[in-house]
């Protein structure tokens, strides 16, 4: 399809790790990325992954890709409640440049 | 980092009235901007794609001759709606990038725009 699909709320206890998914839609895809948003504010770059490789570690954050599947997916380790926001999935389409974006995930830290 | 920054980050207006909003770079010259339009609990929407100097991309569905792009320089590109409707209310995001072949986007902090 023509949509990045991501679940659109996920609810984590403080200190457990929290799992976003992620099914992107163009297998060319150069670069895949992962944003965050907090309310009312624009969206800042968590991390990235280039489309070569299938994994990539910057310390909390674990991003795992697997094109075959077309499926991406954000581990936050050891989650705190500053983590708490909107988290967008999003490809770079190598046709014509653009960043497509998922709906977001809402992620919610339980204490 | 680099930092994009918009103005104002929020503005109501009546119905019938044109906003700008501005976008600028702030510590590097952005070949291409972007923007974006966010409904709440919604994804981003590209709006159009501008380069500068040159006539803004649309993308379909998009109305250009009411959302008026200008990137006159490579630090400042403006979004105007004209003729305002309180459909048009939403939230504004610019995106700015450094070189054709730059893997990052750089985003402003949105403008929430209302329209009464």
């Amino acid at each position: 399809g023509e949509d990045v699909e991501q679940s659109l709320f996920l609810s984590v206890r403080e200190g457990d790790s929290s799992v976003i998914n992620c099914t992107y839609t163009d297998s060319s895809s150069t670069y895949l990325y992962w944003y965050k948003q907090e309310p009312g504010a624009g969206l800042q770059l968590l991390t990235y992954i280039f489309s070569n490789m299938d994994m990539k570690q910057d310390q909390r954050l674990t991003v795992l890709l697997n094109k075959k599947d077309k499926h991406l997916s954000l581990r936050i380790a050891d989650t705190q409640t500053g983590d708490s926001a909107i988290y967008f999935c999003a490809e770079k389409w190598n046709r014509d440049d653009k960043i497509i974006f998922g709906k977001g995930t809402r992620l919610h830290i339980l204490p | 980092g680099a930092v994009v920054s918009q103005h104002p980050s929020w503005v109501i207006c009546k119905s019938g009235t044109s906003v700008k909003i501005e976008c600028r770079s702030l510590d590097f010259q952005a070949t291409t901007m972007f923007w974006y339009r966010q409904f709440p609990k919604q994804s981003l929407m590209l709006m159009a794609t501008s380069n500068e100097g040159s006539k803004a991309t649309y993308e379909q569905g998009v109305e250009k001759d009411k959302f008026l792009i200008n990137h006159a320089s490579l630090t400042l590109s403006t979004l105007t709606v004209t003729s305002a409707h309180p459909e048009d209310s939403s939230f504004y995001i610019c995106s700015a990038r450094e070189g054709p072949y730059s893997y990052e986007q750089y985003f402003g902090p949105g403008t929430r725009l209302t329209v009464t």
